[in-house]
């Protein structure tokens, strides 16, 4: 597609409850980040994929948090029995993993845990 | 290990004011800097650049950033302050193709009548 696709856009839960987000990438980029922006805090690194390299996972903050990449493109955030501190904006980067390796974010996923 | 430090969570200027927004970086390599900007309820949107060569960068909306490797620095500027400038701004790093972005903790821009 023409940007990146993030959804849904906003989110409402409950506390316990297992969420989904979904990031659509430009086509043709192979690196796709994850961060999560919580309100008046700055950009929290999150997962990183590239190609077909096991993901770089150093920035979930627990094990409530998982992430996968399905053929190279999609990427679904999954966050597992939600907890109040998860609220944030949740927002995707993809890139093309050429030079500089330029980022493009998606409007992001805002969450909201009851 | 990399980071970013941007002084001054909030910066209040006039309308036609000097805009500076200022961001340190550590690096031990050679970095790749970034500004991003994020207007309210969107996502966050490339302002500029730099990778190598000139080191004075001019990016989209009148700013500019220059590149000082003595100061560790990557200040952003734009002559004359607009409404429209009013929003948060990322300074951001990387080391390469393979490494992370890393970003500062952003920077509330206010431009007042």
């Amino acid at each position: 597609g023409a940007g990146v696709s993030q959804s849904p856009s906003n989110k409402v839960t409950e506390k316990g409850k297992d969420v989904e987000l979904r990031c659509d990438p430009i086509s043709g980029h192979t690196a796709l980040y994850w961060y999560r922006q919580s309100l008046g805090q700055g950009l929290e690194f999150l997962i990183y994929f590239q190609g077909n390299s096991a993901p770089d996972k150093s920035g979930l903050p627990s094990d409530r948090f998982s992430a996968e990449r399905t053929g190279g493109s999609v990427s679904t955030l999954t966050i597992q029995r939600t907890q109040q501190e998860d609220s944030a904006v949740y927002l995707c980067g993809t890139g093309d993993y050429s030079g500089a390796n330029v980022l493009t974010f998606g409007a992001g996923s805002r969450l909201t845990v009851l | 290990a990399q980071s970013v430090t941007q002084l001054g969570s909030h910066v209040s200027v006039s309308e036609g004011a000097l805009v500076l927004l200022r961001c340190n970086y550590s690096s031990s390599v050679p970095p790749y800097l970034f500004w991003y900007v994020q207007y309210p309820n969107q996502g966050l949107q490339l302002l500029l650049k730099y990778t190598t060569g000139a080191t004075l960068v001019k990016g989209i909306n009148g700013f500019e950033a220059e590149f000082k490797k003595s100061e560790t620095s990557f200040h952003l500027t734009k002559p004359s302050a607009h409404m429209s400038d009013a929003a948060e701004y990322f300074c951001a790093l990387n080391t390469g193709t393979a490494s992370k972005l890393t970003f500062g903790t952003g920077t509330r821009l206010q431009v007042t009548l």
